[in-house]
């Protein structure tokens, strides 16, 4: 079946940084979304992107769509410490979605 | 309030024994899936249910068991067929099964084998 590849696997940095992990496909997706879980809870939508090349925001966070349809991008800027969590690429796989392997995020003050 | 509620959070099963993890949701959504994650690792799919009375073999099926008797409801079992069943447990729902709809998740279930 089709893989998610997340890069980084973690990431250590100190409140303030800016943020950019990567999320990469063997296929074409039509579809990107990302998620975050914080410990111990179910992960949280934060952005769906729906088209090639597209660049959506939602706060300090921002998406985009690769044009070659097989990769996405997220980045964070000015984290905080609440940004610390798991952070989930996922894309359609016929009639189900699939997920990367995650993107560990640690920030100290 | 719409959702998705799992239950029980937290759960100890000893050897042998099956267990049943409740999922119910009030989104009023067709699809509904089971997750499993491993300490550090991502999710994969164990089951998944387009409509109801009807489901389908994730990647990770064996030795778990599913049933789809109401729309709002997906009860997971971890049957003592599963080698391995420590983990979180997460089960999620979307509008439909098809690709592009996004899911909820719910907030997860520890399972433990004591």
């Amino acid at each position: 079946g089709q893989q998610l590849n997340q890069s980084p696997q973690s990431m250590f940095i100190q409140e303030g940084e800016d943020v950019s992990m990567n999320c990469t496909s063997s296929s074409i997706f039509n579809t990107w979304l990302w998620y975050k879980q914080d410990p111990g809870e179910g992960p949280v939508l934060l952005i769906a992107l729906y088209k090639a090349g597209e660049l959506t925001s939602n706060g300090r966070l921002t998406a985009q769509f690769g044009i070659t349809r097989k990769d996405s991008f997220l980045n964070i800027s000015a984290s905080i410490p609440s940004d610390v969590g798991i952070y989930f690429c996922a894309g359609p796989d016929t009639d189900k979605l699939i997920f990367g392997t995650g993107t560990r995020l640690q920030v100290f003050p | 309030d719409g959702g998705i509620t799992q239950s029980p959070k937290y759960l100890f099963r000893k050897e042998g024994q099956n267990v049943t993890l409740s999922c119910e949701q009030n989104l009023n959504h067709d699809a509904m899936y089971w997750y499993r994650q491993d300490p550090g690792q991502g999710l994969r799919l164990i089951y998944y249910s387009q409509i109801v009375n009807d489901f389908q073999k994730g990647d990770i099926a064996e030795g778990y068991s599913v049933s789809r008797e109401k729309k709002e409801s997906f009860p997971l079992t971890v049957t003592s067929a599963q080698k391995n069943p420590t983990a979180f447990y997460l089960c999620a729902s979307s509008i439909a099964g098809y690709s592009g709809n996004t899911i909820y998740f719910g907030e997860g279930s520890w399972l433990t084998v004591v």
